[in-house]
């Protein structure tokens, strides 16, 4: 089955710099997302990433090794509105899985002033 | 270019009732997914449509069921609602398989 493991908390100060990894095991790998979800709100696509390297997008960036089943999201320059829950999500096309996202549990980051 | 949009956004029914939630996905986006997420569980995959046709399904009761219209546009209905499927129902849609999914704002619906 799908195994996608990510802290659970976070914490870093305004400014600061912050990796949330995340970890994966799927039959049939087609895509990583990073989402952002505020308490109460909808998760925000922040990156998809489907070949290796790295992706950068302003303050975040995301990197992925599909080799090693592992993704990285990088977030520069640390605001207190980036505090948020964090989730990581591998999309599957194993078997009869076309099209499905399974999530992480999330990372909560909490950034301090 | 208009989001996903969920009707309604909060919903209060009592056990035993059934209920029906909406979602309009981006305009030229076939494929529709949905999830219920709650405190203890996480984000759980419910279903997912594409031109029309259910083409996977999470580990949820037969209460749980959806469909899609010729128009993209899906519905969600639950059936003999219990306390437990209080939860926030998201919708997501993206162009195809291959594509980025993009979330709705949510239905939050409590069951009392």
């Amino acid at each position: 089955g799908q195994n996608i493991d990510q802290p659970t908390e976070m914490t870093a100060t305004e400014g600061a710099i912050v990796q949330i990894n995340c970890t994966y095991q799927t039959s049939g790998f087609n895509g990583l997302f990073w989402y952002q979800q505020h308490a109460g709100e909808a998760p925000t696509f922040l990156s998809y990433n489907v070949l290796d390297g790295l992706e950068e997008k302003g303050r975040f960036s995301s990197f992925l090794s599909r080799s090693k089943g592992y993704s990285y999201l990088l977030l520069k320059e640390l605001q207190m509105k980036d505090s948020a829950s964090y989730l990581c999500a591998v999309r599957d096309l194993g078997g009869s899985t076309l099209g499905r996202l399974y999530f992480g549990r999330g990372t909560q980051l909490t950034v301090w002033p | 270019k208009a989001g996903v949009t969920q009707t309604p956004r909060y919903l209060i029914k009592t056990r035993g009732q059934q209920v029906t939630l909406s979602c309009s996905p981006i305009s030229g986006h076939r494929s529709v997914s949905w999830y219920q997420q709650t405190p203890g569980q996480g984000l759980q995959f419910l279903f997912e449509y594409f031109s029309e046709t259910q083409r996977n399904k999470g580990n949820f009761p037969g209460r749980f069921s959806g469909r899609q219209f010729s128009n993209s546009r899906s519905e969600m209905n639950v059936s003999t609602l219990e306390l437990g499927d209080s939860a926030l129902y998201l919708c997501a849609s993206s162009l195809n398989s291959d594509s980025e999914a993009f979330f709705g704002q949510g239905t939050r619906l409590t069951v009392v």
